[in-house]
């Protein structure tokens, strides 16, 4: 069974820092691109950003109101994503789901994050 | 403001059909496929259409999806009850360089 657990979520002060992590099992991570997706409490969904394979160059893209404060990257010894997370404002606020390939076809449960004062 | 755009809401009664609309431009939905996702209340998106009109195994054969130039529309055929959800579009933009999505539309089965 594809499943993907995202972790590493919680409460962060403005201008701080926070890890997310998402543990991917049942299919071949390595092959796979893998993105960040997001949603504001009572909002819609905002791409993060993603990254390629690495037989792709394993490049990274992001959306504009978090390029240069946000990177993605990939262990994929240990089938693991993350999304780092600097100079977080409050409105970074939002439940973060990983997501599998161009269609997203598989999205996690998503982790909580909460920027505020 | 979403660069796709479409409706906040639609209804429609068990075993009707309903559609939703997605509006966008030569820079995503005009060249780049559409894909469809349904949230559940309180749950994780779940892709319903992937490439336009593909949907994935185990998704019901009363959505479809189409395209047509710059638009796309989602169809649910035989309406149910546990069909309530929001349900987005989203496409690659090629000016943007990245995913984006539309604003979401709220389904109520009355």
């Amino acid at each position: 069974e594809v499943q993907l657990v995202e972790s590493g979520g919680g409460l962060v002060k403005p201008g701080g820092s926070l890890r997310l992590s998402c543990a991917a099992s049942g299919f071949t991570f390595s092959n796979a691109w893998m993105s960040w997706v997001r949603q504001a409490p009572g909002k819609g969904l905002e791409w993060v950003g993603r990254i390629k394979r690495k037989t792709d160059a394993g490049t990274t893209d992001y959306g504009a109101p978090v390029k240069g404060r946000f990177t993605i990257s990939r262990d994929d010894s240990k089938n693991t994503l993350f999304l780092q997370m600097n100079s977080l404002k409050t409105e970074d606020t939002a439940v973060y789901y990983c997501a599998t390939n161009d269609a997203f076809d598989t999205w996690g449960q998503g982790t909580m994050v909460t920027v505020s004062s | 403001q979403s660069v796709l755009t479409q409706p906040p809401s639609a209804s429609g009664t068990p075993g009707q059909r309903v559609t939703i609309s997605c509006s966008g431009s030569s820079s995503n939905i005009g060249s780049r496929y559409v894909y469809w996702y349904q949230q559940l209340p309180a749950t994780a998106p779940k892709v319903l259409i992937f490439r336009n009109n593909q949907r994935p195994s185990g998704v019901p054969d009363r959505f479809s999806g189409s395209k047509s130039g710059t638009s796309a529309s989602l169809a649910i055929s035989g309406l149910r009850s546990d069909d309530e959800a929001d349900y987005y579009c989203a496409a690659w933009d090629d000016s943007l360089s990245g995913v984006i999505f539309g604003g979401g539309t709220k389904l109520t089965v009355l």
